[in-house]
């Protein structure tokens, strides 16, 4: 069975500080892969998605970045953290085809980060 | 535009009682899905269901119920004889390729 893993839970880091958020999937291969933010109390804003290995679309304009170093790892970073930059952070997998299609979406247990 | 709509922030029920979420999307897509997603308070979204924008078929999977309804574009989902465990803030998606979500309904089911 397929299972998603996020690290850290919950992080708190000062204004300015870098950011790296590591997502992993395990059980399948050549997954889509996405990174969401959820702000207190609101839905869930996509902020990048791959479809493959060193492939990101970002959705958002941000100082935040994601990368895809191995198929089935993604990472969500930043140089310099925001105030605005606090959230809950989501990872999701898809079944991948290369491409993007509306599949259901599997989500990992998130991080909470609060930025100081 | 792509959008969907969930109009009920919160909504708060007693034990045994059914209640109904509601959800409208907008889409020029003839082609698509529509999902339900459960975030318990520990914050992991759990998928619920699936449909595909030509199957109009309601469907039940034990207290659960979803009622799609392209002449309104809406796809309610109602919980039947409501338990404390149901208790959590429930998501209407839309997807014509990525997920569009709604800003959720926050169930509180008290015992």
């Amino acid at each position: 069975s397929q299972t998603i893993h996020q690290w850290p839970a919950t992080l708190v880091q000062p204004v300015g500080s870098p950011l790296s958020l590591e997502c992993t999937v395990e059980g399948t291969s050549n997954p889509n892969l996405y990174w969401y933010r959820q702000a207190a109390g609101r839905g869930l804003q996509l902020l990048f998605y791959s479809v493959g290995i060193g492939q990101i679309s970002s959705e958002v304009p941000q100082n935040l970045s994601a990368s895809r170093p191995q198929d089935r790892q993604f990472i969500l970073s930043s140089k310099k953290l925001l105030l605005s930059d606090s959230g809950f952070y989501l990872c999701a997998w898809s079944l991948g085809s290369g491409r993007i299609v509306n599949g259901e979406q599997y989500f990992g247990p998130g991080t909470r980060l609060t930025v100081t | 535009a792509q959008k969907v709509t969930q109009a009920q922030t919160e909504i708060s029920v007693v034990e045994k009682e059914d209640v109904t979420l509601d959800c409208v999307y907008e889409t020029r897509d003839t082609t698509y899905y529509l999902f339900w997603y459960k975030q318990p308070p520990s914050g992991e979204l759990v998928f619920l269901i699936r449909r595909n924008s030509f199957d109009e078929q309601n469907e039940i999977s034990g207290r659960y119920s979803w009622n799609f309804q392209k002449s309104t574009s809406s796809f309610n989902f109602t919980i039947t004889a409501s338990q404390v465990v149901d208790s959590a803030v429930y998501f209407c998606a839309l997807s014509p390729d990525k997920l569009i979500f709604g800003t959720g309904t926050r169930l509180q089911v008290f015992p």
